[in-house]
């Protein structure tokens, strides 16, 4: 079955570092790739997706690349906020959209000033 | 507007009672879903229905029943609640032909 696999946390970083989190995936099919952020008390919100290889998706300055080769969507911003705090959750969607997304465990980010 | 609501926000129960949560959305999406978080902040689909079809994640228990009224609602009854079930329970929706799935507030059941 499909599966997602994300570096697990906490990542703790200073203000303005540049973040990575890693993602990799097993997919049956072509599967949409996307990041989801849940602030504390809220529900998830869509970060940013990719529908297809090579396509970035970006958003408030985070980015991610949907890499075919390496089965990998890793995410990336150049200079993290304090607001950046959150759990992040890698996810996919392959077949049709009735399946549901499948999600990594998620990574809880720590900024602090 | 609430694009995704859920009632309650919270619900605390004891083992063995019935509860619904409630889920509606005003985006005009043709598909909803359930999810389940655990404890450790593992995400989970559970159901996923669309005015065809319903899709059950095998590992969910029968206690378990989406209930959908109409097109904007999909609720998720829980009987004979047990320990094991106490999680955050999210709703989403989503329009057939795109994947991306927008998704509720979440609702926190506590069983006691």
């Amino acid at each position: 079955g499909d599966s997602v696999t994300q570096m697990e946390g906490p990542v703790t970083l200073s203000e303005e570092a540049f973040l990575t989190i890693n993602c990799t995936y097993t997919a049956t099919g072509y599967p949409s790739l996307f990041w989801y952020v849940q602030y504390p008390g809220e529900g998830l919100q869509l970060l940013l997706k990719a529908t297809k290889a090579d396509d970035k998706g970006s958003n408030k300055g985070f980015e991610a690349t949907y890499r075919k080769e390496t089965t990998s969507f890793h995410l990336e911003k150049g200079s993290v906020q304090v607001s950046d705090s959150a759990v992040y959750f890698c996810a996919l969607i392959s077949g049709g959209g009735a399946d549901g997304l499948t999600f990594g465990k998620g990574t809880h980010l720590i900024i602090q000033p | 507007d609430t694009a995704v609501s859920q009632t309650p926000k919270y619900l605390v129960t004891q083992m063995g009672n019935d509860k619904s949560i409630k889920c509606e959305q005003n985006l005009g999406h043709d598909t909803m879903y359930w999810y389940k978080q655990d404890s450790k902040k593992f995400l989970k689909i559970m159901f996923s229905y669309n005015n065809k079809e319903l899709i059950i994640n095998e590992t969910v228990p029968n206690r378990f029943s989406p209930k959908s009224p109409d097109k904007a609602h999909l609720n998720l009854h829980i009987n004979s609640l047990e320990l094991g079930d106490s999680a955050v329970y999210f709703c989403a929706s989503s329009q057939a032909d795109h994947n991306e799935q927008f998704f509720g507030p979440g609702t926190r059941l506590t069983v006691l």
